[in-house]
């Protein structure tokens, strides 16, 4: 299985001001045919299911603000939150969808400071 | 647009097989994979497995052993099935669409969630 490891476990940050978070895999999941890391981002806010924010490593899906954005490729990620808003408060997952079973990272919490 | 909800018993008893279904409204269930994914209270998520509506199934090979899915496309429902449940198996369980590409094989949308009690 591949291993997703975020980072930090929880996060707190100002309003208007940078959060980031990272997310590592144990193997690269770079698919080489295409170039397309198989790597998602997803928010969850409280008593709500995951929503989809990034795939592809960094292509935001439509509809998400452009404050988020995400980085990365191979076996390190980032996403970031350019200007922390109060809707932003949530739980934040990786995910690789490169091989099965697909994992998820263990969650960042990203809270109010 | 899509939506998808789940159902089935809150509670289950231990030893006893866990059952859910996933309705699929606003679109066709076709062409498309379905998974189950659930999330234990204050956890993280883990994807049980998915099948495709030719009935084509992966499953985690950590839960392989217990889980059955089938799908209903004339209903246009999924369904769980997970045999010998015990309390770790207590969660909110989510159904999911993936598309049948690899390279977009994230998940979305997902149902609301059910919460799933095994307890006596």
């Amino acid at each position: 299985d591949i291993v997703m490891t975020q980072s930090p476990d929880s996060l707190a940050v100002s309003l208007g001001e940078r959060a980031t978070i990272n997310c590592k895999s144990s193997q690269s999941v770079l698919y080489s045919s295409n170039n397309k890391n198989y790597l998602v981002w997803y928010q969850q806010k409280s008593g709500q299911p995951p929503k989809l924010l990034i795939y592809w490593a960094s292509t935001r899906e439509s509809g998400v603000p452009d404050r988020f954005s995400g980085s990365g490729s191979g076996t390190d990620f980032t996403l970031t939150i350019s200007s922390l808003q109060a809707e932003d408060v949530a739980v934040y997952y990786c995910q690789q969808y490169y091989s099965t079973p697909y994992t998820f990272g263990q969650g960042t919490k990203l809270e109010i400071k | 647009q899509v939506q998808l909800q789940e159902s089935g018993p809150g509670l289950v008893k231990p030893s006893e097989t866990l059952s859910l279904t996933c309705t699929v409204s606003g679109g066709s269930i076709s062409n498309y994979y379905w998974s189950w994914i659930r999330q234990p209270a204050g956890k993280g998520l883990e994807w049980i497995g998915r099948i495709y509506t030719s009935g084509s199934t992966n499953y985690n090979p950590s839960l392989k052993s217990r889980v059955t899915m089938s799908v209903d496309t004339s209903k246009n429902q999924f369904s769980l099935k997970l045999s010998s449940v015990t309390a770790a198996d207590t969660a909110v369980y989510y159904c999911a669409r993936s598309i049948a590409a690899a390279a977009y094989n994230w998940f979305a949308p997902w149902g609301q969630g059910t919460l799933v009690t095994v307890s006596s």
